[in-house]
């Protein structure tokens, strides 16, 4: 069966860098796209970026972009998104989902990103 | 201030049904056949029900159904049960290899 697996919570200070890791399995991972949404505590979901099967064409959305880098290796089946110049405001739970047909279908357990100074 | 615009709560009876708005504009979601919709419980990750616009995942309830009218979208919930009280959020892609979500509606089942 598919499955999305995160890494654990952070704990990180303004200014910081985080770097998120999901590792696929049960699919052909080289096969489809890999989002990444974000929750803030207690709002709603906010869509942050894909990376294309590849992994070599990104999109990043405007708000963060230059402060967001996704990659992946298909070696280990694993997607990585780093978000850099940390802000109180970047506190939230970060989510991997898998792409398809313009939707997303499996979803990481989420990975809670605490910024306080 | 998310792209796409929803009611913030809905409500209805078990056995009802409920419907969720979402508008967005002839960018997004009038302009595309992609929006999907997506149920959240407390704590827990977000679940796919509806993809291009009518279509269910295999296992979602045929309880639940989308369609769309112009530059709103909408999602319904049919014959309501207790464990159909959540979050819901609409999404749609928005051009340029980009997507957005709507900011959620909460579902309670009275």
């Amino acid at each position: 069966q598919v499955q999305l697996v995160q890494s654990g919570a952070e704990v990180k200070k303004p200014g910081a860098s985080v770097k998120v890791s999901c590792k696929a399995s049960g699919y052909t991972f080289a096969t489809y796209n890999m989002h990444w949404v974000r929750q803030a505590p207690g709002q709603g979901l906010e869509w942050m970026g894909k990376i294309n099967p590849s992994g070599d064409g990104t999109t990043y959305a405007q708000r963060i972009q230059g402060r967001v880098s996704m990659s992946r290796d298909t070696s280990t089946s694993t997607a990585y998104m780093e978000l850099s110049s940390l802000r109180l405001e970047d506190t939230a739970v970060y989510y991997c989902a898998r792409g398809y047909n313009y939707g997303h279908d499996y979803w990481g357990q989420g990975t809670l990103v605490t910024v306080s100074s | 201030q998310s792209a796409l615009t929803q009611p913030p709560s809905a409500s209805g009876s078990p056995g009802q049904s409920v419907t969720i708005s979402c508008t967005g504009t002839s960018s997004d979601i009038g302009g595309y056949n992609y929006v999907s919709w997506y149920q959240q419980h407390p704590g827990k990750a977000p679940k796919l029900m509806i993809y291009e616009v009518t279509k269910r995942p295999s296992g979602v309830p045929d309880r639940f159904s989308g369609s769309k009218s112009g530059n709103t979208a909408s999602l319904t919930v049919s014959g309501l049960q207790a464990e159909d009280e959540a979050d819901y959020y609409c999404s749609s892609y928005i051009g340029s290899n980009n997507w957005g979500f709507g900011g959620g509606t909460k579902l309670t089942v009275l």
